[in-house]
């Protein structure tokens, strides 16, 4: 098994410019999650699925991040515009909905906007 | 709502000594209980889960964790630390009842000094 694979793993961007940070969960898993870590804030939920739907993006920080999930394969978070304080570490995972099942983490992306 | 309160932000240990990170948790049900190490410059690894049964739960590398419903804790082990044990811990808990999203501690910085 792959594992859950993102990309990229490193982007360096301007500010104001469009960012697109890709999954690909682990075959067989519905549950599929956002996280960003920094040193400031630790490790925050921003967006859950279930099943391909959105369950929860109370996390989301403003409308400048968007995350879609077209099919059971694939899911991008997207920030539009990025801002220096985006910079951080990008974790997706992925999970069984069921039971007491733990998530399977990405190496994450580490985003820097300068 | 659920929560994971790691107390100590960094846990220093001689190499051979025992190691503990301790955890409590705040949930409305019955929990599940999850343990979490994370290595510099990569994404979450899942050690060790409560769900059920044993109060005593063993996992990866040596590790083990001890569920006490008294004390809504669950304190992560291990008997003889090595240097390579020098992580990032985090504990996380979900509601068994709820949905299937992980609230995370801050996690702990654990230093094996040689």
């Amino acid at each position: 098994d792959a594992g859950v694979i993102q990309s990229p793993r490193h982007e360096v961007t301007e500010m104001g410019q469009e960012v697109t940070l890709r999954c690909k969960p682990i075959s067989g898993h519905n549950s599929l999650f956002w996280y960003r870590q920094t040193m400031m804030r630790g490790l925050e939920l921003l967006i859950y699925f279930n099943n391909n739907v959105p369950i929860d993006d109370s996390g989301m920080p403003e409308d400048r991040f968007s995350a879609k999930m077209p099919n059971a394969s694939f899911s991008t978070l997207k920030i539009q515009p990025s801002e220096p304080r985006d910079s951080a570490v990008y974790f997706c995972a992925s999970s069984l909905f069921e039971g007491g099942v733990e998530q399977y983490f990405g190496p994450g992306t580490r985003l820097t906007v300068t | 709502a659920q929560s994971v309160a790691q107390p100590e932000d960094q846990v220093n240990v001689a190499e051979g000594n025992p190691l503990t990170v301790k955890c409590t948790y705040s949930v409305s049900g019955n929990p599940y209980l999850f343990w979490y190490v994370q290595y510099p410059n990569r994404g979450l690894q899942f050690l060790l889960k409560y769900i059920t049964g044993d109060n005593l739960v063993k996992g990866s590398y040596g590790f083990e964790a001890e569920f006490n419903k008294s004390q809504t804790s669950f304190h992560l082990k291990k008997p003889s630390a090595l240097v390579s044990d020098s992580a990032l811990y985090f504990c996380a808990v979900r509601d068994m009842g709820g949905n299937n999203r992980l609230a995370f501690g801050k996690g702990n910085q654990v230093v094996v000094i040689p």
